[in-house]
């Protein structure tokens, strides 16, 4: 069962645009964690963002957590051709944090 | 360092073959999980390991699966009599302590195709 769905599901945008994605989960959550996948490779961590964060910046990555609304967004600002990839949200189950409950993804494509 | 890697990279098997795919997880690593990613999907929990002991399996779809760490590094994940259905990525992650450990380092994965 997936616990966080991305919002769009996919998305194409210019070189030097910025990018954002959503995720929605469902149950309380400790944390929130955003990972890249780029095809035919693993997924890669980008950021975590704990629950009593609300906003977490990385180089040109920038999270946001709304744990009333039980969301988050992932903002890539000057977007490169580079980062094409599928971007998923994760949560640790709170029963069991090792386990990570992945979204369905979000597919960026930026064009040169 | 080296990260996590896995082999093969891709299988094929015909409906009915046995599989075993390897994880090398980064060295000292206490933790190792095994996901499955379907097409189009994100990957989901299949089993994890703290040193040698298998602590958590109820993600395995079928009695099919086994997977062991029988010296607390690396791992085998087996699929028996293999069905079309089993054909997805299966990723390995490893960190570093145990389960309050946060973050997951991933391998590339191994592409199984069941024909």
């Amino acid at each position: 069962s997936q616990q966080g769905e991305e919002d769009p599901q996919a998305l194409s945008i210019q070189e030097g645009e910025n990018a954002t994605m959503n995720c929605s989960y469902k149950t309380s959550i400790n944390n929130l964690q955003w990972y890249r996948q780029n095809s035919g490779r693993g997924l890669v961590h980008l950021i975590l963002i704990r629950s009593n964060e609300r906003e977490k910046h990385s180089g040109r990555l920038r999270v946001t957590l709304d744990t009333s609304k039980k969301s988050s967004s992932l903002l890539i600002t000057a977007s490169r051709a580079a980062d094409t990839a599928s971007y998923f949200c994760a949560t640790p189950r709170m029963d069991s944090s090792y386990k990570l409950i992945f979204g369905s993804g979000t597919r960026l494509l930026v064009r040169p | 360092g080296a990260g996590v890697s896995q082999s093969p990279r891709y299988k094929v098997a015909k409906r009915g073959q046995d599989v075993a795919l390897r994880c090398d997880p980064i060295s000292g690593h206490v933790s190792l999980f095994w996901y499955q990613q379907a097409l189009g999907q994100g990957p989901e929990f299949l089993t994890y390991f703290q040193n040698e002991a298998q602590l958590d399996k109820s993600g395995l779809p079928s009695d099919r699966f086994f997977a062991e760490r029988p010296e607390g590094s690396v791992s085998t994940l087996k699929i028996q009599r293999t069905q079309q259905e089993d054909s997805a990525v299966y990723l390995c992650a490893s960190s570093l302590a145990g389960p309050q450990e946060d973050t997951q380092y991933f391998g590339p994965g191994t592409r199984l195709t069941v024909l």
